[in-house]
């Protein structure tokens, strides 16, 4: 049971232009949302987070929206660079503290054309 | 470069073997988490270690084990290989319990089963 869930395998996006990255969730019990990048060979690196109480996090170029009622997040990029191409994790992790382990989407890979 | 260390980056084995992978987490996180990302996969979580004490499992199979030294790095174990345990191996740290915080990736190890 896939409860984070990235429907978009891929996205193809002109320089310059936006990109939108979208994840959907299943679990009400996830109160706080990451999203990853990664490039080949690496390890994903920390984008951008979001906790359940806001509904926007911006960080430069970066924005996460959350909407709750939806179970869904989405990830602009603006304006998108050709150093963004990379595969995109959703990831979320469940109120209580007890562990904040993380559950992943199975990524978006995003090709910024120059 | 996220501070987090593993080691090997590439394992090469044979099934029916027994491997051992190590991480060293940021300096002053004391917790440890393992994910496994296979072919077309997200990252799944195996287990989680904080301060040395396993906190949080996930789909770790029995062949598979954990520990978190006094130093805090940790190291997994994978024995009875089998191919389908091929895949990339990431070691993350985050600095203490809790659900808002972000964990920090290593480059990962990549097993691959003959």
């Amino acid at each position: 049971d896939q409860q984070v869930k990235q429907n978009s395998p891929s996205l193809s996006v002109q320089e310059g232009r936006i990109s939108i990255l979208n994840c959907d969730y299943t679990n009400s019990m996830f109160d706080y949302f990451l999203w990853y990048k990664k490039y080949p060979a690496e390890g994903p690196t920390f984008l951008i987070s979001i906790s359940s109480i806001k509904d926007k996090n911006e960080d430069g170029r970066f924005t996460v929206f959350l909407n709750k009622s939806a179970k869904h997040l989405s990830l602009h990029i603006v304006p998108s660079q050709p150093g963004d191409s990379a595969v995109y994790f959703c990831a979320a992790s469940e109120r209580g503290g007890a562990t904040n382990k993380l559950i992943f989407g199975t990524g978006t890979l995003l090709a910024v054309q120059p | 470069d996220s501070g987090v260390t593993q080691t090997p980056k590439h394992l090469i084995t044979a099934t029916g073997q027994r491997v051992t992978l190590r991480c060293s987490p940021r300096s002053g996180d004391l917790s440890v988490y393992w994910y496994q990302q296979s072919l077309d996969q997200g990252l799944q979580f195996l287990i989680q270690y904080y301060n040395g004490e396993e906190r949080a499992k996930g789909n770790i199979l029995e062949r598979f084990s954990a520990q978190q030294f006094p130093d805090l790095h940790s190291e997994l174990n994978l024995s009875s290989l089998e191919l389908g345990d091929s895949a990339l191996y990431f070691c993350a740290s985050s600095p203490h319990l809790g659900t808002y915080n972000e964990q920090f990736f290593g480059p990962g190890t990549r097993l691959t089963v003959l």
